[in-house]
């Protein structure tokens, strides 16, 4: 099975920031990566899906890049209701799996 | 504006078994697969297994083996997950989320539904 490793695991980060969280997988998955946002108490949202393409109405701070094993997400300005942790998760196969999460934090 | 509107809440007892729905549009249930994903308390995602119900296709991860099964009622548009012999491990929130045909990105989540294994 796929494994993937975000890193950091938590950062902090102010309003207006630019901020970078990466997804590594444990074999290549070609561009088959997804980016989700989650808020306390609600349902993933799926941001970004094939590494780089941006779902209808997702802000354009919001970006991904990547392929192969090595994958960001890049947040170019930080605004408030960007504060959530994020997951990546690939769909390169079954069983798909999640990255273990990035929480992102107000400095 | 699509939907998912999954059952309510549950407790279990330890070696019971759980069964979560998932009501979904006609055309969810013709295009898209519905996967059940869960969320431990402060945890993070796992994705158990899932459907294409137009094919009647299942699949689940390995650690689920002998315990899931994923269910799709064309009838009545509504997908269903059954647990068995629940452990306490097994409390989270149970998420049920689309994909289309076999691509396995979400772009749609029901609203979750919390089920407790407690003695």
């Amino acid at each position: 099975d796929i494994q993937l490793t975000q890193s950091p695991s938590s950062l902090s980060a102010s309003v207006g920031d630019r901020i970078t969280i990466t997804c590594r997988a444990s074999q290549t998955i070609a561009n088959f990566l997804n980016w989700y946002q989650q808020k306390p108490g609600k349902a993933p949202k799926l941001l970004i899906s094939s590494a780089f393409n941006l779902q209808s109405g997702v802000p354009t701070r919001f970006s991904g890049s990547g392929s192969g094993t090595d994958f960001t997400l890049t947040i170019s300005s930080l605004q408030p209701e960007d504060f959530a942790t994020y997951y990546c998760q690939h769909s390169y196969s079954t069983p798909c799996s999640f990255g273990q999460g990035t929480k992102l934090e107000i400095k | 504006q699509v939907q998912l509107v999954q059952s309510g809440a549950e407790v279990k007892k330890p070696g019971s078994s759980v069964r979560v729905s998932c009501k979904a549009s006609e055309g969810t249930f013709r295009e898209y697969a519905i996967s059940w994903v869960r969320q431990a308390p402060g945890q993070g995602l796992e994705w158990i297994g899932g459907i294409i119900p137009v094919l009647g296709t299942t699949t689940h991860a390995p650690q689920f083996q002998g315990r899931v099964t994923i269910e799709a009622d064309k009838s009545t548009t509504t997908a269903s997950m059954e647990l068995s012999s629940l452990r306490a491990d097994d409390t989270a929130v149970y998420f049920c989320a689309r994909s289309f045909g076999f691509r396995w990105d979400f772009d749609s989540w029901g609203q979750g539904t919390l089920v407790t294994v407690s003695s």
